[in-house]
């Protein structure tokens, strides 16, 4: 399968816990982005990279949510001290420096009991 | 900042009839536009997009999307729905320039009944 792959698929915590979700794009595809869903409502834009760098966040993105993405290739999604509002499936989504659409991952179900 | 209507919280349409799904939208310059579908337990699924050209645009499964841009829409289509389109689907813009993150809207509910 050569599609974005996220892991894990769900993971519930308790509140106060910290949290990290991995995203391997599609191979050579240099910009990578992470977005927020809630029941209900469409993907919220979190952050985007291209190749290493971090280059826009959204004001969604608290002091508690750091990304990264070493090496320009996969990425991590670090939440820390969850709150239950964090509670969302969290997609991550590349493209290619040419193309405009974004081909997502399946997300990863968080759940802060 | 841009930003996208999806008047329709849900459409139901009978299999084999005309299928529509509605989008406006409101972004400075000129938009890339995009249809995305997601299907339960499974992520977004990119449809079409429009850049640039033919107003009409052709995408995967049979669906097509026309662009009007005095109407500000981008209105989603398929002449013959299949029971197998039930589905939630996303509109979805992106200002363009070096702008790549798209805001979609809250999506519409198809059901496509046999």
């Amino acid at each position: 399968d050569t599609g974005v792959s996220q892991d894990p698929r769900h993971k519930i915590t308790k509140r106060g816990q910290n949290v990290t979700f991995r995203c391997d794009p599609i191979s050579e595809h240099n910009r990578l982005y992470w977005y927020r869903q809630t029941l209900g409502q469409g993907p919220e834009f979190l952050t985007y990279f291209q190749n290493e760098a971090q280059l826009e966040k959204s004001r969604l993105l608290s002091d508690r949510f750091s990304a990264e993405r070493p090496k320009g290739s996969f990425s991590t999604l670090e939440i820390q001290r969850t709150e239950q509002g964090d509670s969302a499936m969290y997609l991550c989504a590349s493209s290619t420096r040419q193309g405009r659409e974004a081909f997502f991952g399946q997300g990863t179900r968080l759940t802060v009991v | 900042a841009q930003s996208v209507a999806q008047p329709e919280d849900q459409v139901n349409v009978a299999e084999g009839n005309p299928l529509t799904v509605k989008c406006t939208y409101s972004v400075s310059g000129n938009p890339y536009l995009f249809w995305y579908v997601q299907y339960p337990n499974r992520g977004l699924q990119f449809l079409l997009k429009y850049i640039t050209g033919d107003n009409l645009v052709k995408g995967s499964y049979g669906f097509e999307a026309e662009f009007n841009k005095s109407q500000t829409s981008f209105h989603l289509k398929k002449p013959s729905a299949l029971v197998s389109d039930s589905a939630l689907y996303f509109c979805a813009v992106s200002p363009g320039g070096g702008d790549y993150k798209l805001s979609f809207g809250a999506g519409t509910t198809v059901t496509v009944r046999a």
